[in-house]
């Protein structure tokens, strides 16, 4: 079965500067997608960004950047510039592309980001 | 932008209640799944949903569970006979198709958070 570990439980960031959230995970298979979603207080779960396993270039959303490593199988969530509005939990999850399309998603980290 | 909609955002019931947690998918979505959040844990994956049947359930879909596509909008999830164990944030989420889209990408509702008590 895929798992989906995040090792750490909590990150501190300042606001304005860059923080890297880890993720690795465990498949046999090699196509798949992965996903980091946010959620904030209000426990509502938001994308944040998608990596397609078949693409070696690292996807990018504005301040949110991922570091896909396939042969080490992982999966890290770099945020830039921090903003306060960016302290939530957020989830690394994973999903298999040909045999059904369950999400498996890590324990989550906390990000606190400090004014 | 189109969204997710679930409602009650909460409710509360007692043990051996049957509870109906509703969701409205995205209109176009063919795609529908429930996961659930116990407080302080993981999100996990109870069911998912196609053509008017079950594509996928996980070890903790069990006979206390069923889910229903009642009309063209709605989504629901009954738990027949709740336990304290129920207890948890349950999320609806939809996509567009099951995998034929490369970038199948599951949106999710706020959540409506069960309480048993």
């Amino acid at each position: 079965a895929q798992t989906v570990t995040q090792s750490q439980p909590e990150m501190s960031v300042q606001e304005a500067e860059t923080v890297t959230l880890s993720c690795t995970y465990d498949t046999s298979e090699s196509d798949y997608y992965l996903f980091w979603y946010k959620q904030p207080p209000s426990r509502q779960m938001i994308l944040v960004i998608r990596q397609e396993a078949y693409k070696q270039q690292n996807a990018t959303e504005n301040r949110f950047s991922v570091n896909f490593q396939k042969a080490a199988k992982s999966f890290s969530l770099k945020i830039s510039d921090s903003q306060l509005g960016d302290a939530a939990m957020y989830f690394c999850a994973y999903r298999e592309v040909e045999y059904g399309n369950k999400l498996v998603f890590g324990a989550g980290t906390i990000l606190r980001v400090k004014s | 932008e189109p969204e997710v909609t679930q409602t009650p955002s909460h409710q509360v019931t007692q043990m051996g209640q049957e509870v109906i947690l509703r969701c409205v998918p995205i209109s176009n979505h063919l795609y529908f799944y429930w996961y659930r959040q116990i407080l302080g844990q993981k999100v996990e994956f109870l069911v998912s949903f196609y053509n008017n049947e079950i594509s996928e359930k996980s070890e903790i879909f069990d006979d206390q569970f069923s889910v229903e596509r009642p009309d063209g909008s709605n989504f629901t999830l009954k738990i027949r006979s709740t336990k304290l164990e129920d207890s948890a944030m349950y999320f609806c989420a939809s996509s567009e198709a099951p995998g034929l889209a490369r970038t199948d990408t599951q949106y999710f509702g706020p959540g409506t958070r069960l309480t048993v008590l």
